[in-house]
């Protein structure tokens, strides 16, 4: 079974830092995609950045980049310079298919706060 | 703009009121899905369609019905809500072209009394 896991409920950073949120994800299947969703105070679930199994390179999307490592399931997400306006919850998710089904999964997020 | 649209924001109702959440994209995407949000256990997948005509179940389709009858719409359907399905619902849609990000609407609320 497609399974996400996100060890760290809350994170803290001081502004202008780096962060790294945490992401390991299980599944048989060769084929899948990674994904981290940004959900602020306001409810609405914001695309961060994607990554495929068979991409080479690592993806970035300006201040994010994903991590992955492919050997160790994991897909980290990367906030470079932190901004008070990246306060928010995070989810880590991975779509592919399983027994001829669609699945998607996703984590049960990380908090992250941005500190002054 | 591209989107995905779901009315209503907000819903109180109470125990046994059939309800429907209407989700509509301007996109011409194929997929669809619904996911509730419970605190603590992330986003958990209701239904979803590949296509018209085409649904499927997904982790947490117990009390819940979906139609997909045109390609921009994908309504849920409570036909007998109870207060076990007070939560956040949000509708989301992508291309099936390889692995595509999902474009969420703004979330419904839902409250059963």
């Amino acid at each position: 079974a497609q399974k996400i896991t996100q060890t760290q409920p809350g994170m803290f950073v001081q502004e202008k830092e780096a962060v790294t949120l945490d992401c390991t994800y299980d599944t048989s299947d060769p084929s899948y995609g990674l994904f981290w969703y940004k959900q602020p105070s306001s409810g609405e679930m914001i695309f961060l950045i994607y990554q495929g199994s068979y991409d080479q390179q690592n993806a970035t999307e300006g201040r994010y980049s994903l991590n992955f490592q492919k050997a160790r399931k994991s897909a980290n997400l990367v906030i470079s310079a932190s901004q008070l306006g990246d306060s928010a919850m995070y989810f880590c998710a991975m779509r592919g298919f399983q027994g001829g089904s669609e699945k998607l999964v996703f984590g049960k997020g990380t908090k992250l706060t941005v500190n002054p | 703009e591209a989107q995905v649209t779901q009315n209503p924001r907000y819903l109180i109702t109470v125990t046994g009121k059939k309800l429907t959440v209407t989700c509509s994209q301007n996109m011409n995407h194929e997929y669809m899905s619904w996911y509730r949000q419970d605190p603590g256990l992330g986003l958990r997948q209701i239904y979803y369609s590949m296509n018209v005509e085409v649904t499927d179940k997904g982790d947490v389709p117990e009390g819940y019905k979906v139609s997909r009858k045109e390609k921009r719409n994908f309504p849920l359907i409570l036909e007998s809500p109870s207060p076990n399905q007070t939560s956040l619902y949000f509708c989301a849609s992508s291309s099936t072209g390889g692995w595509s990000p999902l474009h969420f609407g703004n979330g419904t609320r839902l409250t059963v009394t």
